[in-house]
């Protein structure tokens, strides 16, 4: 039972442009969202966060929408540089269930092209 | 200011041994989370120690096993391993307290394989 989802396993968007990856949840007691990127042999690295009574986040070059009614968010990265290529994980936390257990999707990789 | 640490990065072992894998957290840190990701799978959470104490567990049987020492290391430990036990493990490491919104910091895994 995947709680969070991301449909698209790759992105391949052009430097300079903006790249817009997705995520869905399921679970409707998800309170906390975040995104980690992660390179080849790291681990994933704290991107950027959004509370559930929040619609938007920014942080640079960096801005995460939820919708809520949707269960759905998603990171914008603009322009796009060809050191974001990643992947990129969406995850989400339920404190209610037990605290700082984050479920995280499958992960997107983008590829940012000169 | 130095990251969470794994060792071993590499770990190969047969089925049926053990592993035990390990997992130094960010000075201060008294949190250590621990995930498993199979190949084509997300992050899948299987453990967090607090003070030295299990606070959370995610749905892994129990011969997933760990433990916290009191300088905030931890530990994981597999028995009986299992060929689908074969993965990238993570840990991660937040500050004390602060409830979900803490920022977990990664470690750059240990991959096992188990044969």
């Amino acid at each position: 039972d995947q709680q969070v989802k991301q449909n698209s396993p790759s992105l391949s968007v052009q430097e300079g442009r903006i790249s817009i990856l997705n995520c869905d949840y399921t679970n409707s007691m998800f309170d906390y969202f975040l995104w980690y990127k992660k390179y080849p042999a790291e681990g994933p690295t704290f991107l950027i966060s959004i509370s559930s009574i929040k619609d938007k986040n920014e942080d640079g070059r960096f801005t995460v929408f939820l919708n809520k009614s949707a269960k759905h968010l998603s990171l914008h990265i603009v322009p796009s540089q060809p050191g974001d290529s990643a992947v990129y994980f969406c995850a989400a936390s339920d404190f209610t269930g037990g605290g700082n257990k984050l479920t995280f999707g499958t992960g997107t990789q983008l590829k940012v092209e000169l | 200011e130095a990251g969470v640490t794994q060792s071993p990065t590499h770990l190969i072992k047969t089925r049926g041994q053990q592993a035990t894998l390990r997992c130094s957290p960010i000075s201060g840190h008294t949190s250590v989370y621990w995930y498993q990701q199979a190949l084509g799978l997300g992050l899948q959470f299987l453990l967090w120690y607090d003070e030295g104490e299990e606070r959370n567990r995610g749905n892994f049987p129990p011969r997933f096993s760990g433990r916290q020492f009191p300088n905030y290391s931890s530990e994981l430990n597999v028995n009986a391993l299992e060929l689908e036990d074969s993965a990238l493990y993570l840990c991660a490491s937040s500050l004390p307290g602060q409830g979900a919104t803490d920022t977990q910091y990664f470690g750059p895994g240990t991959r096992l394989t188990v044969l």
